[in-house]
């Protein structure tokens, strides 16, 4: 298997702008994870998702943040607006386990700057 | 509020010593805890997992401790190589929750 792969690799967007991150687990993998990581606030769980059903978005920092997870094979992620606070990498990752507790395969992430 | 504490930003060891991280955690019950590597540009890399109920976990050159009554984790890298040199992370979860902490960078040198 690929790993869990997300697009693009890099981002760089204008305030204002929408931007939609993409991800696609590994296959089989039954969870999938979106993350935030910055040098100051570390690695935060946005939002998972079990068999493309939204668990809980409570990391989902506001409104203009939004994740979708059509079929088992594509997520998405979107902000709309873009603001420069939102210039982090986003790893997506998904799990294979019973629970949302269990080991987790990592993408490469995406690395987004808003200017 | 929940919190995990990674015991320094930074470790610098000599080629072939033992490396020992650590993670403490406050107001947090977790069922599992996992360590993860993470190098500079990539996404963070599964290592270890040990549950609640489990004292220890090794694999190769890693050995892990869990102690809930001290709430911590100890993660220990034998005989470490300058290829080791990454951040790790520690991870707290349960069926409904995963947190990270904020990594320990580590810098084996030769």
């Amino acid at each position: 298997d690929a790993g869990v792969i997300q697009s693009p690799r890099h981002e760089v967007t204008e305030m204002g702008q929408e931007v939609t991150l993409r991800c696609k687990p590994i296959s089989g993998h039954d969870y999938l994870f979106w993350y935030r990581q910055t040098m100051m606030r570390g690695l935060e769980l946005l939002i998972y998702f079990n068999n493309n059903v939204p668990i809980d978005d409570s990391g989902m920092p506001e409104d203009r943040f939004s994740a979708k997870m059509p079929n088992a094979s594509f997520s998405t992620l979107k902000i709309q607006p873009s603001e420069p606070r939102d210039s982090a990498v986003y790893f997506c990752a998904s799990s294979p386990g019973g629970t949302s507790a269990d080991e987790q395969y990592f993408g490469p992430g995406t690395r987004l700057t808003v200017t | 509020s929940q919190k995990i504490e990674q015991n320094s930003e930074a470790l610098n060891i000599q080629e072939g010593k033992t490396a020992t991280l650590t993670c403490n955690y406050t107001n947090y019950s977790p069922a599992y805890l996992q360590w993860y590597r993470q190098d500079p540009g990539r996404g963070p890399v599964f290592l270890l997992l040990i549950r609640e109920n489990e004292k220890e976990k090794r694999k190769e050159r890693l050995k892990v401790t869990f102690d809930t009554t001290l709430k911590q984790s100890l993660f220990h890298i034998t005989a470490s190589q300058p290829a080791d040199s990454a951040t790790y992370l520690c991870a707290l979860s349960n069926n409904n929750d995963m947190r990270f902490g904020a990594g320990t960078r580590l810098t084996v040198k030769p």
